[in-house]
């Protein structure tokens, strides 16, 4: 079963604004990580925050960390055409990762 | 330079063949994945490996083997291929568990 589920799946939002995905999961973590995936690509690192940690912030991204309702949200600020791409969720627990199924965001230029 | 290497990245074959996917990293990690990804876009956990723990997710049919010749190599085998098995799948590799950094893909095509 899928530990981290994104929502929403899909986001449109025009350039310039700003976008926010929400991942929710449901066991105890060591870490939560976002990955970004082009189409047809493998996915990149974006950023981690650490089951201690409730905000973390890398550029143009703000992430933050609510263990309590077991959820965590991505904000990309001053969206760009190239910031399109799906988002995803990975939950580390002990022995399990796991990976959502994604949001897909598009900024229309 | 490519950190994580995956080969073929794509692969048409015939149900009931015997396959295999190649993965290699120069990052020097010592913990490798493989993730088969569905059409709906889920990402699933199928291995991950270290040179002293395979863990294997309990949902992966035995048909699928990763073979490990050395710490930089982590290749999947797959036997009796049947059209389920229709996805890209991805390889990674991190330093412990961490940031895992992903290969582009093979894109395997059961007919």
């Amino acid at each position: 079963s899928q530990q981290g589920e994104e929502d929403p799946q899909a986001l449109s939002i025009q350039e310039g604004e700003n976008a926010t995905m929400n991942c929710s999961y449901k066991t105890s973590i060591n870490n939560l990580q976002w990955y970004r995936q082009n189409s047809g690509r493998g996915l990149v690192h974006l950023i981690l925050i650490r089951s201690n940690e409730r905000e973390k912030h890398s550029g143009r991204l703000r992430v933050t960390l609510d263990t309590s309702k077991k959820s965590s949200s991505l904000l990309i600020t001053a969206s760009r055409a190239a910031d399109t791409a799906s988002y995803f969720c990975a939950t580390d627990a002990t022995n399990d990762m796991r990976f959502g199924a994604g949001t897909r965001l598009t900024v229309k230029p | 330079d490519t950190a994580v290497s995956q080969t073929p990245k794509y692969l048409v074959t015939q149900m009931g063949n015997d396959k295999s996917i190649k993965c290699e990293q120069n990052l020097g990690h010592d913990t490798m994945y493989w993730y088969k990804q569905d059409s709906k876009k889920f990402l699933k956990i199928m291995f991950s490996y270290n040179n002293k723990e395979l863990i294997i997710n309990e949902t992966v049919p035995n048909r699928f083997s990763p073979k490990s010749p050395d710490k930089a190599h982590l290749n999947l085998h797959i036997n009796s291929l049947e059209l389920g098995d229709s996805a890209v799948y991805f390889c990674a590799s991190s330093p412990g568990r961490q940031t895992q950094y992903f290969g582009p893909g093979t894109r395997l095509l059961v007919l």
